[in-house]
C-alpha cells in the first residue's frame, strides 16, 4: 500500500519552518526519504529503521512513530536550495520501498 | 566514483516494440532496484536484483523483465510497448543489509525518459 503524504503542497518564505508527515497502513521496518528537484534523480535524505537507528544528514530531522506507522520530515531555516519534491518511501520486512506521491516545496527569497 | 549510470537518457519507441534500459551501480554496490516513475508521481518500484536474481517485484506484468549481470549491473527489457509505458525509469543501487528490510541509503540514477508513440 501506498503510503500517504501531506500536505501535497507548501509554499514558505526563505527561513521559516515546515514538516511533512507520511503516513502507512501497514506495519512499518523502514522509512525512506528523498528530495527530487525537476529534471534530476532523487537524492537521499534520510533513513528511519524500526528500533531507532537514523541515518542521514546532519541538517535534516525526522522522526518515525513505529506504533502509528507515520514519519515526519522536519526542514528548519528553510533554503532557497530546499525547494523540490520530497518523497517517503516506506519499506516492511522486505526489500520493497513503496514511495508516496509526494509534497512539493517552494521555497521563495 | 561515477555514482550511478544510466543508458540511454531519451528513447522514443512506438507501439508493440521492445526497450532494452541499462544501468551501472555505484561502486561496492551488490544490489540494483527499478523504478518507474510517471509525471508528478512517485517512482514505483519494478523489481529488484541481488545475486542476479529477481528478489524482489512490484505489481508490474511480465511484459516487464529484468537480469543483473556478475559485475552487479542491471538490464530492464520491456517487451510490447504501451502508450502507458511513456516514464522515466530510475534505476538505484544500494548495498545489501543484513536482517529484513533495506537498511542502507539508495542512490539513484538520472534515469532514462522512455516516450511511446
Amino acid at each position: 500500500q501506498q503510503p500517504v503524504q501531506s500536505p501535497q503542497a507548501v509554499i514558505l518564505r526563505e527561513g521559516e519552518d515546515a514538516v511533512i508527515n507520511c503516513s502507512s497502513s501497514k506495519a512499518l521496518y523502514s522509512v525512506h526519504w528523498y528530495r527530487q528537484k525537476h529534471g534530476e534523480a532523487p537524492v537521499f535524505l534520510m533513513i528511519l529503521l524500526k528500533g531507532g537507528e537514523q541515518k542521514g544528514h546532519e541538517k535534516i530531522s525526522a522522526s518515525f512513530n513505529e506504533k502509528k506507522q507515520q514519519s515526519s520530515l522536519y526542514l528548519t531555516a528553510s533554503q532557497l536550495s530546499y525547494s523540490g519534491t520530497y518523497f517517503c518511501g516506506t519499506a516492511g520486512g522486505d526489500d520493497k520501498i513503496i514511495f508516496g506521491k509526494g509534497t512539493r516545496l517552494h521555497i521563495l527569497p | 566514483d561515477a555514482g550511478v549510470t544510466q543508458s540511454p537518457t531519451h528513447l522514443i519507441k512506438t507501439r508493440g516494440q521492445q526497450v532494452t534500459l541499462r544501468c551501472s551501480p555505484k561502486s561496492g554496490h551488490d544490489t540494483v532496484s527499478w523504478y518507474q516513475q510517471a509525471l508528478g508521481q512517485g517512482p514505483q518500484f519494478i523489481f529488484q536484483y541481488y545475486e542476479e536474481e529477481e528478489r524482489q517485484r512490484g505489481n508490474f506484468p511480465d511484459r516487464f523483465s529484468g537480469h543483473q549481470f556478475p559485475n552487479y549491473s542491471s538490464e530492464l527489457n520491456v517487451n510490447a510497448l504501451l502508450l502507458g509505458d511513456s516514464a522515466l525509469y530510475l534505476c538505484a543501487s544500494s548495498l545489501k543489509g543484513r536482517g529484513g528490510g533495506p537498511r542502507n541509503e539508495q542512490f539513484f540514477g538520472p534515469g532514462t525518459r522512455l516516450t511511446v508513440l
